[in-house]
């Protein structure tokens, strides 16, 4: 199964703690980004990479960070800087403008 | 700065009947516009892109410069189309030789088809 893989599903963070969620891509997409939804407030996003060895901030970048080490990862950071990381977070790679999103991983705060 | 108003969180039709989601956007440059949708339990996923001007599903959108609006339609909705569509716009400024655009979206307008 090709395409974009995120894992775990479920991610339960203790406070003060920093966690980290997997995102790889076997499409061999440049673009990769990283969303977060909430009920209510749509997709909001977080950081974005549009080549390896590089990525910008977006929209709502405090209290997070990423990496792109590989074209094929993508993994994002949730740090204790950020108090309210409870959402479901999506990443997405882009090609010809149509974005390829994963399945989701669940962050919840313990 | 761009920005993506989805006004309706939620719309029930009949079906059989019309569906009309709404969108209007503000953005200085050129706009790229697109709809996306989630089925339950799948993946997020494009349904159509306004420079394809293609019709996917039943579904058209059209743009309107004039109303800064990209509205999605189908005139006669099916029960499959119940769903969670969210409409986005492309930032021009960040496209670079990849076509690797960042995408701003609504807050989503959960549709819900009645039989």
């Amino acid at each position: 199964d090709g395409g974009i893989t995120q894992s775990p599903k479920y991610l339960f963070r203790k406070e003060g703690q920093n966690v980290t969620l997997s995102c790889e891509q076997n499409l061999n997409h440049d673009a990769m980004y990283w969303y977060r939804q909430d009920p209510g407030q749509g997709l909001r996003l977080i950081y974005y990479s549009q080549i390896v060895n590089d990525f910008q901030k977006g929209d709502i970048a405090e209290g997070y960070s990423v990496s792109r080490e590989k074209k094929e990862s993508f993994p994002l950071t949730v740090t204790s800087a950020q108090k309210n990381p409870t959402a479901f977070y999506l990443c997405a790679s882009n090609h010809n403008e149509k974005l390829f999103f994963g399945s989701g991983t669940q962050l919840s705060v313990l | 700065a761009q920005r993506v108003t989805q006004p309706e969180k939620l719309l029930s039709v009949f079906k059989g009947a019309p569906v009309e989601l709404k969108c209007n956007y503000s953005y200085s440059g050129s706009p790229e516009l697109f709809w996306y949708v989630q089925y339950s339990r799948q993946r997020l996923q494009l349904l159509l892109r306004h420079i394809s001007r293609e019709s996917i599903k039943g579904f058209t959108a059209d743009l309107n410069k004039g109303e800064t609006s990209f509205h999605l339609k189908k005139p006669f909705a099916q029960e499959e189309d119940s769903a969670m569509y969210y409409c986005a716009l492309s930032d021009e400024g960040s496209i670079s030789n990849f076509g690797n655009e960042k995408l701003t979206f609504g807050t989503g307008t959960r549709l819900t088809i009645i039989p």
